[in-house]
């Protein structure tokens, strides 16, 4: 089992530019998790979706937007980047049993 | 007041020793806390649960919750230079149903040969 795969790994995006950071898991868990880390700051919730067709807010979702395409697959996208979006991104999978999440390798993200 | 708290170190310790970290957290609701460790570069890995007051024992770590108090802590013994890492507390919020955790800023620890 790969867990939770996420790509790119590395992005660079000049001011304006949008993309989208996809986020699958083999675990077949229910909930799905989008985190932005920055230094001193630790670990913020931009999204997350409950369950499949579901999809919420967290902490910091101004210039985001997510799509639960599927069980397996949770996406985010920038519709137009700010340098203040420079950070390191994780998803995340949640088993429902003991409340554990797993994260994904990361996206490191600048914009220029 | 931040609902999960942490010092950031680093704190230094010697090979072999033990290596102790602290959480508080303001949630009296909480039932469940988590260590991650993570290595500079890398994603947060689990590396204990606990769910109930008292001690869990998981090789050469301990996590320990203590709700009178409210706080958690991991202790690392035998420590390694391989344990050098940020250590990020992680408990539940009890309002929230969808699993989503509150994260401390994480300790830094070094461990010196």
């Amino acid at each position: 089992n790969a867990g939770v795969t996420q790509t790119p790994k590395f992005q660079v995006l000049k001011t304006g530019q949008s993309m989208t950071l996809q986020c699958a898991q083999d675990m077949n868990h229910n909930s799905m998790y989008w985190y932005r880390q920055d230094p001193g700051m630790g670990l913020r919730l931009i999204y997350y979706s409950a369950s499949e067709g579901t999809t919420d807010k967290g902490e910091v979702p101004n210039g985001y937007n997510v799509s639960r395409l599927n069980k397996r697959e949770f996406s985010l996208r920038l519709e137009s980047a700010a340098p203040s979006q420079t950070s390191v991104y994780f998803c995340a999978s949640r088993s429902g049993t003991y409340n554990e999440q797993f994260f994904g390798p990361g996206t490191r993200l600048t914009v220029l | 007041q931040k609902e999960v708290e942490q010092n950031s170190g680093p704190l230094s310790v010697p090979e072999g020793a033990i290596a102790s970290l602290n959480c508080t957290y303001s949630d009296r609701g909480s039932q469940s806390f988590f260590w991650y460790r993570q290595y500079s570069g890398k994603s947060p890995e689990l590396i204990m649960s606990i769910y109930s007051n008292g001690d869990k024992e998981d090789g050469r770590f301990t996590a320990q919750l203590n709700k009178a108090s409210q706080y958690v802590s991991l202790l690392i013994r035998d420590s390694q230079p391989s344990d050098s890492a940020t250590y990020l507390c992680a408990g539940p919020r009890t309002t929230d149903s969808w699993g989503k955790l509150q994260f401390g800023a994480g300790t830094q620890v070094v461990v010196t040969p």
